[in-house]
């Protein structure tokens, strides 16, 4: 079965550096999302992508974020200056555009996730 | 999109049927049930979806009340591997840009050996 596959697992970084976290969604699928987990807490959207551009994004993807689909299969999400406040879970998700099962299921397929340490 | 609302904890005993409420008593009409699961902090996985039918698949059934105001989610002989946080989500199922899904607090399912 196709699965969204990240990288890396896990990512220790100092406060104030640069992180990308990587994605490879599913190889048809046109709308990309990130979600974070912060320990404990519930998983909470960051943005969603589409025809490569953003189509929506919450209150906590300020400036310090991005995302960016560089080469047709990648789907990026940089932290400019990490804080402390941002170590948490990071999932990828995809979903097809239109055509094929998933969009008559409306799922999201998501990745296993990557563990960000910020110290 | 709807809110949902969820026992925040149940227990179920291995081997027997483990039924999961959820309300949503502003659902519209266009709105769907979803429900997903995220096993020990993976990424969440679909379960199973219904508008007004019961829904049934090879993970779990579906019970949508005929108002539509609640529903309940049955998973059959349930497994030490269903132990799991099982999430109650109502959206609309349209072809859009963003579709997102929104979490809330969901439903901590412990099953017991």
């Amino acid at each position: 079965e196709p699965e969204v596959t990240q990288t890396p697992s896990h990512q220790v970084t100092q406060m104030g550096q640069e992180v990308i976290l990587r994605c490879v969604p599913i190889s048809n699928h046109l709308y990309f999302y990130w979600y974070r987990q912060i320990l404990g807490q519930k998983v909470e959207f960051l943005v969603s992508f589409y025809n490569n551009e953003i189509s929506e994004k919450s209150e906590i993807f300020d400036d310090q974020f991005s995302v960016e689909r560089p080469d047709g299969s990648n789907f990026t999400l940089k932290i400019r200056s990490t804080k402390l406040e941002d170590s948490a879970m990071y999932f990828c998700a995809s979903t097809d555009g239109g055509t094929g099962i998933q969009q008559r299921t409306g799922e999201l397929f998501f990745g296993e996730g990557s563990r960000l340490t910020v110290l | 999109d709807a809110k949902t609302t969820q026992p925040p904890s149940m227990d179920c005993a291995e081997g027997r049927a483990a039924n999961l409420p959820c309300n949503h008593s502003t659902i519209s009409g266009n709105e769907y049930v979803y429900w997903y699961r995220q096993i020990h902090s993976q990424g969440p996985q679909y379960i199973i979806h219904g508008l007004k039918n019961n829904e049934t698949n090879e993970m779990a059934s579906l019970i949508i009340t005929e108002d539509r105001k609640s529903s309940t989610l049955i998973l059959p002989h349930a497994t030490l591997r269903d132990t799991a946080v099982y999430y109650c989500i109502v959206r609309f199922r349209v072809v859009a840009a963003g579709n997102k899904l929104t979490f809330g607090g969901g439903t901590r399912v412990l099953v017991k050996p």
